[in-house]
């Protein structure tokens, strides 16, 4: 069973560092890799999406990484600022068995970026 | 503009009375979901469709039941709620291509009384 792992859970930063969020899947029969970000109470809004043969994605400020073979992706932020703020979360698609086309998501990683 | 939605938004209701979570989307999407968030479990499927009249349970099934008649909706059925169905509830939808990303919906919070 695919489980996806996010670290840290929690992290707050002063505006302008560069961070980086981690996640890791245990199955690496995947389709792709998407990371969402979530505003509190709000829905999910898709950030960047790696398929399984690609290596990375990059949009404004973000740049996502993905290693199938050690199942672990990489969501780099740069110059953060407090419109960052937010919940992110990574899911997989499961490419493996009867789970094929379904999101596996890690818990999140809480992002609070300070002034 | 290519969206997905639910409603209603917010919901309060009490144990036993059933209710309905509609959601719709107009991007002529096949494949459809359901999920649930609750802390300390994330995100969890409750049922799918990957078209019309195809329907399959999910991670968390129980005490659900959805039907998918048409395209462009998939309604949430509780038939008789419980406080454990309390949660935030999340309906998705994409392409029949299993590459493809999930588009979802604002959400709709329940309290089961």
């Amino acid at each position: 069973k695919q489980e996806v792992t996010q670290i840290p859970a929690a992290l707050s930063v002063p505006e302008g560092e560069n961070l980086v969020l981690n996640c890791s899947f245990t199955d690496s029969a995947i389709y792709n890799l998407q990371w969402f970000r979530q505003d509190p109470g709000k829905g999910l809004t898709s950030l960047l999406l790696i398929q399984s043969s690609q290596r990375e994605q990059t949009s404004g400020r973000l740049n996502a990484s993905l290693d199938k073979s050690s199942g672990r992706s990489t969501l780099y932020i740069a110059a953060s600022q407090p419109g960052d703020s937010a919940t992110y979360l990574c899911a997989v698609s499961n490419a493996g068995g009867t789970s094929y086309g379904k999101l596996t998501f890690g818990q999140g990683t809480i992002l609070t970026v300070h002034p | 503009e290519a969206q997905v939605t639910q409603n209603p938004r917010y919901l309060i209701t009490v144990t036993g009375k059933k209710l309905t979570v509609t959601c719709s989307q107009n991007m002529n999407h096949e494949y459809m979901s359901w999920y649930r968030q609750d802390p300390g479990l994330g995100l969890r499927q409750i049922y799918y469709s990957m078209n019309v009249e195809v329907t399959d349970k999910g991670d968390v099934p129980e005490g659900y039941k959805v039907s998918r008649k048409e395209k462009r909706n998939f309604p949430l059925i509780l038939e008789s709620p419980s406080p454990n169905q309390t949660s935030l509830y999340f309906c998705a939808s994409r392409t029949s291509g299993f590459q493809e990303t999930q588009y979802f919906g604002p959400g709709t919070r329940l309290l089961v009384l």
